[in-house]
């Protein structure tokens, strides 16, 4: 069955530099890949969507790769400010279901 | 727009008592409705999806049952609680034209003591 990994639980960046965060998977690659935004006693919340047949995406402050011969997705945020610290979760389809990964916890300090 | 809620925000329940957790979907019809758990600082784990009325399918064999009696109702239960089924539950919903985007409820915090 499909796996997803995410590189480190926490990642700790200095305000107005760029985090990037990692995204693999095993077996099969999935006709998309999606992010969410988690902050503390809330659902998910999605960001992006990226297809197999696009490489790169991007929205506002936001860049997401996909990678489909090294089975991975990198997720970018540029010129981070304190508002970004939150859990990003990457997530794909598997039939009926969207599987995620355990999430990386991200705090930007001022 | 669709909207996905849940109540209670919040339950503290003794072990051995029933559980029932609510997820209602506004704003479309048909939609893949999921539950999920999630521990403290951990992942989503997918509990029970449905694909449409009285159809069920679970992920993980515990404690818990799932039920659709209506196309916009998910219904989490229990009927005897266990310590270990503390935690923040999720509603979650996902349909074609969503742009593929599951849409989360706001969640319930259930504490069993």
């Amino acid at each position: 069955s499909q796996k997803i990994e995410q590189n480190s639980e926490a990642l700790n960046i200095q305000e107005g530099k760029t985090a990037t965060l990692t995204c693999n998977y095993t077996n099969y690659s999935p006709a998309y890949l999606q992010w969410y935004r988690q902050d503390p006693g809330r659902g998910p919340v999605f960001l992006l969507l990226i297809r197999e047949n696009e490489k790169e995406k991007r929205k506002e402050r936001l860049k997401v790769t996909f990678d489909t011969t090294l089975k991975q997705s990198l997720f970018h945020i540029t010129a981070s400010q304190p508002a970004d610290s939150a859990t990003y979760l990457c997530a794909l389809p598997s039939a009926s279901k969207i599987i995620f990964g355990s999430g990386t916890r991200l705090s930007i300090r001022p | 727009s669709q909207t996905i809620h849940q109540w209670p925000a919040t339950l503290v329940q003794p072990v051995g008592s029933p559980l029932s957790l609510e997820c209602t979907v506004e704003g479309t019809s048909n939609p893949n409705l999921y539950w999920y758990r999630q521990a403290a600082g951990r992942g989503l784990q997918l509990l029970f999806y449905s694909v449409g009325i009285g159809q069920i399918s679970s992920e993980v064999p515990q404690n818990l049952s799932a039920s659709r009696p209506q196309d916009r109702q998910f219904i989490l239960s229990s009927k005897k609680l266990l310590l270990s089924d503390s935690g923040f539950y999720l509603c979650a919903g996902h349909k074609t034209g969503w742009q593929e985007t599951q849409y989360f409820g706001p969640g319930t915090r259930l504490l069993v003591l």
